[in-house]
């Protein structure tokens, strides 16, 4: 079945800490794998977009990875700020289809 | 970037009462534009595909009865919520497939948010 699995759920980090998220997906034939930022009441914007041959993405101080061989992604957050707070998600689309398989997600609130 | 706006913005209806949702997209044309449903805390749900010209493509469980889509244009989609019940509360989500340098993108509104009383 194509999944896409998120980890954690939730996450509170202080102001100018680093933290990342992990994506497991199960989806195949991978096309590529995409990281948005979602804030509360507002549509997803797109952060980083990778393909199979990709393995690292940076947007700033956003910095995806791709290992297409074990279908794991991360997105590592640097410095970061309180306009960071928002849910991210990973989303997984398979070669062939127009269809985004979407994660479930995870908040981040980032304190002062 | 590709910019997607809807209208409105949030809306409070009657149980009873119809609302429509509309999706542009203001700086490309897009053939394909998608509808989301997002419950509190939870991933986007996708609701059907519209496709310009043609009849829209609903996910299963989704009633096309209750949920009219209308492509009309390359930069126009509606959703139109008929009958609308305070289950149908959420916030819905429209995007618009485009394509750049070769990767297809969806572009995303910034949603409408829904309350039937």
């Amino acid at each position: 079945k194509n999944q896409v699995e998120q980890s954690p759920q939730s996450l509170i980090i202080l102001e100018g800490k680093n933290c990342t998220l992990q994506c497991n997906y199960t989806v195949s034939p991978f096309s590529n794998l995409r990281w948005y930022k979602q804030d509360t009441g507002r549509g997803p914007v797109s952060l980083t977009i990778m393909t199979f041959s990709e393995n690292t993405k940076s947007n700033g101080r956003y910095t995806a990875t791709l290992d297409a061989d074990t279908k794991q992604s991360s997105l590592h957050i640097t410095a970061s700020q309180l306009s960071d707070s928002a849910s991210y998600i990973c989303v997984v689309s398979r070669r062939g289809t127009y269809k985004y398989i979407f994660g479930t997600g995870t908040r981040l609130k980032v304190l002062a | 970037g590709a910019v997607v706006s809807q209208h409105p913005s949030w809306v409070i209806c009657k149980s009873g009462t119809s609302v429509k949702i509309e999706c542009r997209s203001l700086d490309f044309q897009a053939t394909t534009m998608f509808w989301y449903r997002q419950f509190p805390k939870q991933s986007l749900m996708l609701m059907a595909t519209s496709n310009e010209g043609s009849k829209a493509t609903y996910e299963q469980g989704v009633e096309k009865d209750k949920f009219l889509i209308n492509h009309a244009s390359l930069t126009l989609s509606t959703l139109t919520v008929t009958s609308a019940h305070p289950e149908d509360s959420s916030f819905y989500i429209c995007s618009a497939r485009s394509r750049t340098s070769g990767v297809e993108t969806q572009y995303f509104g910034p949603g409408t948010r829904l309350l039937v009383l």
